[in-house]
């Protein structure tokens, strides 16, 4: 049960994308169609952005979409606004439990 | 509207135990998945635990492997997190979360735990 392993930090310019990598195994990732990915604002509850990979639930900007490819899943934010600086964490099932990643601080410069 | 609202996080002495509470409204109790999740002050999040509906399965992250358990009241609209021979490393916000297919789509907003002497 490691943590998936996500960037420290990613930065971006208002209006440019970036992109977040997820690396696990085929254990947790790569086992299963079920990554999910979480937004979390300092003091805040986490929020759901993304799940089973790349379905967005209701409310969420189309701006957020997200990906896989082998063991590493990706969320990328399109159209980089102020608001979406916060802590990114990646979420993986992994048969039973579950795994979060070690989180991505996002900054818009 | 979904509200999930912790209870009875404080601080512990390390060796102590402590049992949390989460109420849940808004939604069919019984039909999901529940689980709990922490987070350490100034780190990341660690899935804890997790429930199936009628309690027939429960999965832990090994650190909590005997000395936690997860349970549900679906009568009261529960969810529980018994926690046992407590340790400093276990000090965080742990927060109730309801599942939607294999994603959290709905949390709490938290409750602290302190384990220290």
């Amino acid at each position: 049960q490691s943590a998936l392993t996500q960037p420290r930090s990613v930065s971006g310019s208002p209006g440019q994308s970036v992109t977040i990598s997820c690396t696990g195994t085929s254990s947790d990732v790569g086992g299963y169609n079920s990554v999910s990915w979480y937004q979390q604002h300092p003091d805040r509850a986490p929020k759901l952005m993304i799940y089973d990979v790349n379905k967005r639930p209701s409310g969420v900007p189309d701006r957020f979409s997200g990906s896989e490819s082998g063991n590493t899943a990706s969320l990328t934010i399109s159209g980089l606004q102020a608001e979406d600086e916060a802590d990114y964490y990646c979420c993986s099932y992994a048969g039973g439990p579950y795994v979060f990643g070690t989180g991505t601080k996002v900054t818009v410069l | 509207e979904v509200q999930l609202v912790e209870s009875g996080g404080g601080l512990v002495q390390p060796g102590g135990s402590l049992r949390l509470s989460c109420a849940a409204s808004g939604f069919t109790f019984n039909n999901h998945w529940m689980s709990w999740v922490r987070q350490a002050p100034g780190k990341g999040l660690e899935w804890v635990a997790n429930i199936k509906q009628d309690g027939s399965e429960k999965y832990y992250v090994d650190s909590v492997k005997g000395r936690f358990t997860i349970s549900r009241d679906n009568a009261k609209n529960s969810l529980y997190l018994q926690m046992n021979s407590l340790r400093a490393e276990d000090t965080a916000v742990y927060y109730c979360a309801k599942y939607y297919g294999s994603a959290f789509d709905y949390w709490g907003q938290g409750t602290l735990v302190t384990v220290s002497s």
